[in-house]
């Protein structure tokens, strides 16, 4: 069974732009977690998608966005990019059974 | 989800088994203890869960309190590779998983 990808795996951009980022679960699971994680702040929930519904949403302005299609692929945008948002971006997709998580490998991002 | 607490940082030797504590005095009843570890700049991988009972897998145990409040991951014979972040997370299943800060393990030779 394949992992969960995450594309691209790096990237830069510059402040003010915006980015999309994708990320394909593995193949049943219908949940796909996104987390932030930068050196100062640890991992942070992002937001969560079911079935194509965000169920769950953390703490981040809304900038942040995403959204999830009917094949249970989801993407994440950020617009108007800061410097603060250079991170590594993890996509998670999960057993509905066990509620276990599996992350993919992330998307680093670095804004200039 | 409930607050759990991990000392920050933990030594171990090679070969010895390495006990890593998480207090989770506040877990509600449908909540479940799930332990993550992260190498570096890696995705976190999943060790072990559990609700009630004590669990076993081929790479970790989990022993939980009769209390639910606390629990301990247990890496049998800890290597090298094992050096890593773990964190412990109590949550349901369809609601979000929160990490904290979680233990820095150091495996020395």
């Amino acid at each position: 069974k394949a992992g969960v990808t995450q594309t691209p795996r790096y990237l830069i951009k510059t402040r003010g732009q915006q980015v999309t980022l994708s990320c394909s679960p593995i193949s049943g699971h219908r949940s796909v977690s996104w987390y932030q994680q930068t050196p100062g702040q640890g991992l942070q929930f992002l937001f969560e998608y079911f079935s194509e519904t965000q169920r769950n949403k953390g703490n981040f302005p809304g900038r942040f966005s995403g959204r999830q299609f009917s094949n249970s692929r989801s993407e994440m945008n950020v617009s108007t990019l800061e410097l603060g948002d250079s991170a590594l971006y993890l996509c998670a997709s999960r057993d509905s059974d066990t509620g276990e998580l599996f992350f993919g490998e992330g998307s680093r991002l670095t804004v200039l | 989800d409930a607050k759990t607490t991990q000392p920050p940082s933990m030594d171990c030797a090679e070969g010895r088994a390495a006990n890593l504590p998480c207090n989770h005095s506040t877990i509600s009843g449908n909540e479940y203890v799930y332990w993550y570890r992260q190498i570096h700049s890696q995705g976190p991988q999943y060790i072990i869960h559990g609700l009630k009972n004590n669990e076993t897998n081929e790479m970790a145990s989990l022993i939980i309190t009769e209390d639910r409040k606390s629990s301990t991951l247990i890496l049998p014979h800890a290597t090298l590779r094992d050096t890593a972040v773990y964190y412990c997370i109590a949550g349901s299943n369809d609601y979000k998983l929160s990490f904290g800060a979680g233990t820095t393990v150091t495996v020395r030779a």
